[in-house]
């Protein structure tokens, strides 16, 4: 069976560009989380997407948003970005969100905002 | 404030001998805590959880405790390989955590030397 793949992974932008990252899970698993791992700040949770529908949200400024769609798949966007946002983007896929905690992640994609 | 905290930003272990990595949180709401390893430019990978209803759960050369009294958790890997150098991420999730988001540590860098 096929992990989690991202897309792409690597990417560099300039600041107020805007960026568009991918995700495709794990075939079965409904839910996609999105993390963002700095050196400073370890992993952080973004946001999680079940059936099309944002579950949950973490502390992130709005110009973080995301979507899935009915394949699972699932998109994030960061607008008006910023030199702070350069980091690795990871997406997590897990079944069913409240049935096992056991997240898979993927490679990340490596975002430099120059 | 953190929730979760790994206090040991790297830890150094000979081959053989056992690694003992340390985690602390602050919810007392947490009722999932799972550890994860990751090596450099690969997602992370999952390696054990435990539910707060048991205190010790083993899966091979890995075993995770719980004492939720001091509400910490640490991982034991005995006996430790070189292949096990990496970084190892404890996460937490729970009751007040809609959806699976999980909470990480900093991460704790082991080095495992033959």
């Amino acid at each position: 069976k096929a992990g989690v793949t991202q897309t792409p992974r690597y990417l560099i932008k300039t600041r107020g560009q805007q960026v568009t990252l991918s995700c495709s899970p794990i075939s079965g698993h409904r839910s996609v989380s999105w993390y963002q791992q700095t050196p400073g700040q370890g992993l952080q949770f973004l946001f999680e997407y079940f059936s099309e529908t944002q579950r949950n949200k973490g502390n992130f400024p709005g110009r973080f948003s995301g979507r899935q769609f009915s394949n699972s798949r699932s998109e994030m966007n960061v607008s008006t970005l910023e030199l702070g946002d350069s980091a690795l983007y990871l997406c997590a896929s897990s079944l069913d969100p409240g049935s096992t905690y056991e997240q898979y992640f993927g490679p990340g994609t490596r975002l430099t905002v120059t | 404030d953190q929730q979760v905290k790994q206090n040991s930003p790297s830890l150094s272990v000979q081959e053989g001998r056992i690694s003992i990595l340390n985690c602390d949180y602050t919810n007392s709401m947490f009722d999932y805590f799972l550890w994860y390893k990751k090596y450099p430019a690969e997602g992370p990978t999952f390696l054990i959880s435990i539910s707060s209803i048991k205190d010790k759960n083993e899966d091979g050369r890995f075993t995770v405790f719980l004492n939720k009294s001091a509400k910490h958790l640490s991982l034991h890997i005995v006996p430790s390989q070189p292949g096990d150098s990496a970084v190892y991420f404890c996460a937490a999730s729970g009751l007040d955590q809609a959806g699976t988001a999980l909470i990480f540590g900093k991460g704790t860098t082991l080095s495992v030397s033959s």
